[in-house]
């Protein structure tokens, strides 16, 4: 069966610190590939996709994600974070099976604490 | 507002009864999941409709939960005999064939 895992449960940083969380998954087929942000109380938010082509992806507020195929990996990374940066982010696959399998998997998920 | 609505935000109700929980997605979506999220986990799947068509079931719905949409609009997830277990947010969301999903903002349901 597919899965998703997200290497790191809670992160704490200052501000201005470098992001990275980190996310594989297991899947030998093609792939879509989301990263998702949630903040407190509030509805899961779409920060970046990569469907195809240049596999730099660039998301909303400065985020970014790279995909390695031959690693499996689908990184989330942002040079400097802000306090409204935390929040809690997912990563999640997409399995493409012709018209079918179009259900999200998530993993479980990283708490991003950014100290002030 | 476009986005993804569900009914109620929050239900609490007690062991053992039935529990409907609405969602109307984007208007142009033809797809619609269901997902059931716990507090420190990710959103787990739990079912998905193409139009009215229910395309897949996760192992988790168990023979109480049910799922329909019948003019491929708004869906509708119910319960029965709910168990303290099933508390959780529940979640849909709604995508154009492949394209992005969108989330609504989830039914928080409590069982006591």
């Amino acid at each position: 069966a597919q899965s998703v895992s997200q290497h790191n449960h809670h992160v704490i940083l200052s501000e201005a610190a470098s992001l990275e969380l980190g996310c594989n998954y297991s899947y030998g087929g093609t792939v879509n590939l989301f990263w998702y942000v949630q903040y407190p109380g509030q509805h899961l938010q779409l920060l970046l996709k990569y469907f195809s082509g240049d596999p730099l992806v660039k998301g909303i507020k400065g985020f970014e994600a790279e995909f390695i195929k031959s690693k499996f990996s689908f990184n989330l990374r942002k040079p400097s974070v802000q306090w409204s940066d935390t929040a809690e982010y997912f990563c999640a696959v997409n399995v493409r099976l012709g018209n079918q399998g179009g259900k999200l998997i998530f993993g479980q998920g990283t708490e991003l604490s950014v100290k002030p | 507002d476009t986005g993804v609505s569900q009914n109620p935000r929050h239900k609490i109700t007690k062991r053992g009864q039935n529990v409907t929980f609405r969602c109307d997605p984007i208007s142009e979506h033809n797809r619609l999941y269901w997902y059931r999220q716990t507090l420190g986990q990710g959103p787990e799947f739990l079912t998905y409709f193409q139009n009215e068509a229910q395309l897949e079931k996760s192992r988790l719905l168990s023979d109480r939960f049910s799922a329909e949409r019948p003019k491929g609009s708004f869906s509708t997830l119910e319960i029965q005999r709910t168990e303290q277990g099933d508390s959780a947010m529940y979640l849909c969301a709604s995508s154009l064939d492949r394209g992005g999903y969108t989330f609504g903002s989830g039914t928080r349901l409590t069982v006591v």
